[in-house]
Order: structure tokens, then sequence, then C-alpha cells
């Protein structure tokens, strides 16, 4: 089946960094890319989509500025946490569609910001 | 290793009753998600289990068993709307999110 893998699966960083979060379809070109944020025992909620080549469509209350995301290519999308604080700590997965077609999962990464 | 099953494909009729079941295998438990997905389109959370038993919500019922490492989604009065993919993924002891294939549902009239 296809496969997103998602890197890295956990990462630490100090409060006023950035960190970078790398999505990408292993086998498969994704037309679309989906960021998601969870917090513990809380739904999954959809951060912003993003199609190859324009610009990521972001739901409303999330900040454009401070999630950066970029799908340069295809098979690569990055979601780029700028200057975070200890609130961004979560758990961060994104996905991959293939057109109209269902969309594959990355296993998701941690972030905890001390 | 890690593992969710649940069925590839599930038809039912329109106005029924259907299970979709779930089994899981994982490192630790933090907690079983079920996600409703129409095609092109995000995920949408149902429900969320992390103590054994039937949580309502409408039409929709999630049960769980953590000693028999199983759960299902019910879905009752069967409406068009509902045919969509359905994902059961479990969050482990590292609260990583494991994930089902998905069961593809198909309601037919």
């Amino acid at each position: 089946g296809a496969v997103v893998s998602q890197h890295p699966s956990w990462v630490i960083c100090k409060s006023g960094t950035s960190v970078k979060i790398e999505c990408r379809s292993l086998d498969f070109q994704a037309t679309t890319m989906f960021w998601y944020r969870q917090f513990p025992k809380q739904s999954l909620m959809l951060m912003a989509t993003s199609n190859e080549g324009s610009k990521a469509t972001y739901e409303q209350g999330v900040e454009k500025d401070k999630f950066l995301i970029n799908h340069a290519s295809l098979t690569l999308s990055t979601l780029t946490v700028t200057s975070a604080h200890p609130e961004d700590s979560s758990f961060y997965i994104c996905s991959a569609s293939i057109g109209t077609t269902e969309a594959f999962f990355g296993q998701g990464t941690r972030l905890t910001v001390v | 290793g890690q593992n969710i099953d649940q069925p590839t494909e599930m038809t039912a009729t329109e106005g029924a009753i259907v299970q979709i079941n779930c089994t899981y295998q994982t490192s630790g438990f933090n907690g079983l998600f079920w996600y409703q997905q129409h095609a092109g389109e995000a995920p949408t959370f149902l429900s969320y289990n992390v103590l054994d038993g039937l949580e309502e919500k409408g039409r929709f019922s999630s049960f769980l068993s953590r000693s028999k490492g199983y759960s299902y989604l019910l879905l009752k009065e069967l409406q068009m709307k509902d045919s969509a993919s359905y994902l059961c993924a479990v969050l482990d002891s590292n609260y990583q999110l494991i994930w089902g294939a998905g069961t593809k549902l198909i309601i037919k009239p």
C-alpha cells in the first residue's frame, strides 16, 4: 500500500527556535497533503491543506506565519513551526492523497518545546 | 510489531445497521480513535475511547475492549452520505498514532 513517511518521529527544542517536520510520499505522487495537530486525548485538528506548487490553505485560527507549510514537490511537504513555544508542544501528523482517493497518514511527530 | 486490522470493504443497505471491527496489537495503549473520510476530503473525528465500554453519539457508537485489543464502530439508520472510509487508529505508549488501513463502507439504496 501507499506509504507516507514523516520525519522526525519526535523532537525536543528550546523555546524560540524553529522546527521543521517533513512529510514524504514514498511510492506515489501526492497531489494534496494535509497537516494536522492533535492534543492528548483530543480529536485530530486540521491545520492546513496544501497542493503542490501553490500556497497552503489554512484553517481558521491557524497562524500561517507561525506554521509555515511548503509543498515543493509531489512527494514532499514540510511544516515549520517558527519561534516555537511550550504551547506548541503537540503531536503533528501529515497525510497525503492521490487525486480524490483517500489519504494515507504519516506516523506523526511528537514536538516538545522546553 | 504493531498492527491494526480492519476489513477492507463492507457493503450495507440504507436504513440498516453496520458494525465495523478493529483489532489491534500495539506497544502500549493511550486510546483508540475512529475517523470518517470521504474521498478527496480530510478525515473527520468520530470518536475516542480510552476506557472499556460503549460510547454513543447519535447514530454512531464506538465500543472498546482493551483486554481483547478490540473495538468496533456501530452505525445505525444508515444514510447514503455515510458511504466513506472509516479509519481506526491507536495511540501507543509513545503517543505515536498507529493507523489501520481503513474500511471502505458502501451504502446501497
